[in-house]
């Protein structure tokens, strides 16, 4: 069975500093894709970024970087120039690649983390 | 603004009742999700319709049912609720085009049994 793994419940990082969310998972899937989702407190679930399991160089979306290590499974997101807007609950998911329609996402614990002055 | 819609925002309702989450997804999305999102269980997966059929189940439990009706707009059904249903309940659509099919999220629902 597939499992997300945050060890991290909180993390304090001082603005324009950069910080990185541990991730680490377990499948037998060998074709797996790995997520970021922000969840600020008003609640909502935002998409950050995206890594697939055959994908040969790190994702990147603007501030946002994966660091993919497919050897030790771990899929850390690092958030650079850290914004106040950036303190929210974050959380790492996994979806196991099936043929045909997609299939449903399995979420860690998330970490939540404060941007300070 | 992830483009899925969810109605209503806040219900508070009593033991024993049955209340309707109601979700649209994105213009051209035929793939729904239900997630439920407790303290104590986190971030769960209960149910996936894809073009108005069901695809996949997870932690759904019995009292709980869910449907995509032909205009792709679907709606999750609770019924005998008890108090450990209180949660946020989100809907999220993806479709096969998008790279990764990746889920985009409603802003939720909160579900409040007293």
């Amino acid at each position: 069975a597939q499992k997300i793994t945050q060890t991290q419940p909180g993390m304090f990082v001082q603005e324009k500093e950069a910080v990185t969310l541990d991730c680490t998972y377990d499948t037998s899937d060998p074709s797996y894709g790995l997520f970021w989702y922000k969840q600020p407190s008003s609640g909502e679930m935002i998409f950050l970024i995206y890594q697939g399991s055959y994908d040969q160089q790190n994702a990147t979306e603007g501030r946002y970087s994966l660091n993919f290590q497919k050897a030790r499974k771990s899929a850390n997101l690092v958030i650079s120039a850290s914004q106040l807007g950036d303190s929210a609950m974050y959380f790492c998911a996994m979806r196991e690649e099936q043929t045909g329609t997609a299939s449903k996402l399995t979420f860690g614990t998330g970490t939540r983390l404060q941007v300070t002055l | 603004d992830s483009g899925v819609t969810q109605t209503p925002k806040h219900l508070i309702t009593a033991t024993g009742q049955r209340v309707t989450l109601r979700c649209s997804p994105r213009s051209g999305d035929l793939s729904v999700y239900w997630y439920q999102q407790s303290l104590d269980q986190g971030l769960q997966f209960l149910i996936q319709y894809y073009n108005g059929e069901e695809r996949a189940k997870g932690n759904i439990l019995e009292r709980f049912s869910a449907q995509q009706f032909p205009d792709l707009h679907s709606e999750l059904n609770l019924s005998s609720l008890e108090l450990g249903d209180s949660a946020l309940y989100f809907c999220a659509s993806s479709s096969r085009l998008a790279r990764a099919e990746t889920q985009y999220f409603g802003p939720g629902t909160r579900l409040l049994v007293l």
